[in-house]
């Protein structure tokens, strides 16, 4: 299965953009690019998801490089209750059942 | 709003006792999951469901057991619980077919089950 890698942590100041990283060097051409937060005590919840054009809903955006081999999560003004641990998973091959592989995340810290 | 519902937030069992989990989903969903949250390892599958009364192994299998008798129920099972299964229990559910990769998962609260 493809991997990703993303930041142990990350910091950042209320009411200011966080762009959080994530490599993906071997993604295929069939893999969705998913990104998953979890706050504390709580299951993770989706973000956002996206193939190969950048993607905008109302929590975040997504920019994907042209390559594909890494893409960055955007919060656009952090809020306290951003404070999470956000995942970056790639929704691997087709025929595959939609297995959820998750990494160690990059946990976000938003300062007042 | 829909839902993933994990029948317990906490839940305290003893060595050797039987231990159910239970999950239900009101999406109509195909695929459902289990996972297990440990500090330092992160999220782990243990066991899948794409159709009632399948089932496949993810990664760490030993020790448990799962049943889905209907569509919206997933239940996982510790045969004889053990410390080493204290944990963060997580159940998950997908649309199935091609649409997981372009579709969103949902997860429950989890269940939070230490084993004395």
């Amino acid at each position: 299965d493809a991997k990703t890698t993303q930041p142990n942590s990350m910091e950042s100041n209320e009411e200011e953009p966080v762009h959080l990283p994530c490599n993906h060097s071997t993604i295929s051409g069939t893999d969705y690019i998913h990104w998953y937060r979890q706050l504390p005590s709580q299951g993770p919840e989706y973000v956002i998801h996206g193939l190969t054009s950048n993607v905008n809903n109302r929590m975040a955006s997504l920019a994907i490089a042209e390559d594909r081999k890494s893409s960055t999560l955007i919060l656009h003004r952090a809020t306290l209750r951003d404070a999470a641990v956000y995942y970056c998973i790639l929704r691997d091959s087709w025929g595959s059942q939609g297995n959820l592989i998750f990494g160690k995340g990059t946990k976000l810290s938003v300062k007042p | 709003d829909v839902k993933v519902t994990q029948s317990s937030r906490y839940l305290v069992k003893r060595t050797g006792e039987k231990v159910f989990l239970e999950c239900v989903q009101d999406m109509d969903h195909e695929n459902m999951f289990w996972y297990r949250q440990d500090p330092g390892l992160g999220l782990r599958l243990i066991y899948f469901s794409y159709d009632v009364k399948m089932k496949e192994k993810g990664d760490i299998p030993e020790g448990y057991s799962v049943s889905r008798e209907k569509k919206e129920r997933f239940s996982l099972i510790l045969e004889s619980a053990s410390t080493n299964q204290t944990s963060m229990y997580l159940c998950a559910s997908s649309l199935g077919g091609g649409a997981p990769k372009r579709t969103e998962a949902f997860f429950g609260q989890g269940t939070r089950l230490t084993v004395v």
